[in-house]
């Protein structure tokens, strides 16, 4: 099955620092999501990508897809504290049924 | 905001107590969902709900599993016999479209499922 796989596993940054986290999954996808998740709470959802586009921002938020290589990547520039959390990629099918998370990639950023 | 609603925040509860998880998805969605992440996992899913009935479920969402929508606005999980590994939080989630088209998907909050 198709699996969003994130890196790195954990990073650590300064407060205004930009921070880029990566994704890769195996099998055509209709589109692809960024998803937070502060500690214990629930997703949050930040970004969907079509697999026909290849870049989109959102505030500080830029996200890329390469579907040659199967890949995506989430940069969040200027970072705060408050960006501190799990940040998880996500993956539906073309069928747009079945939607699967990566382990994601834990962000702290440092005052 | 509209927003997707689960109670309880928390459950404890015995091995082989069944257990049923409540979400109240949005009002205008037609997709719901139950994920749920092991402490320190990835997230993952479980069963996809349509129509009134499940239209995908993966290899975990096995014969103790079952969901429910029985009064047009709740979306249940019910666990029959509940064993320590089911330990996790269970996060249910609505969209509108399959696979997000529409947008992204809602999470609620989830219910973080204690099993001793």
């Amino acid at each position: 099955s198709q699996q969003g796989e994130e890196d790195p596993q954990a990073l650590s940054i300064q407060e205004g620092e930009n921070a880029t986290m990566n994704c890769s999954y195996k099998t055509s996808i209709n589109n692809l999501q960024w998803y937070r998740q502060n500690s214990g709470r629930g997703l949050v959802h930040l970004i969907l990508i079509r697999s026909n586009e290849r870049e989109k921002h959102s505030g500080r938020l830029r996200v890329t897809l390469d579907t040659s290589k199967k890949s995506s990547s989430l940069l969040i520039t200027a970072s705060r504290a408050a960006d501190t959390a799990s940040y998880f990629c996500a993956t539906a099918d073309n069928y747009g049924q079945n939607f699967v998370f990566g382990p994601g990639t834990r962000l702290s950023v440092l005052p | 905001e509209p927003e997707v609603t689960q109670t309880p925040s928390h459950q404890v509860t015995q091995m082989g107590q069944e257990v049923i998880l409540r979400c109240v998805p949005i009002s205008n969605h037609l997709y719901f969902y139950w994920y749920r992440q092991i402490l320190g996992q990835k997230v993952e899913f479980l069963v996809s709900f349509y129509n009134n009935e499940i239209s995908e479920k993966s290899e975990i969402f096995d014969d103790q599993f079952s969901v429910e929508r029985p009064d047009g606005s709740n979306f249940t999980l019910k666990i029959r016999s509940t064993k320590l590994e089911d330990s996790a939080m269970y996060f249910c989630a609505s969209t509108q479209g399959t696979g997000g088209v529409v947008g992204g998907y809602t999470f609620g909050s989830g219910t973080r499922l204690t099993v001793v």
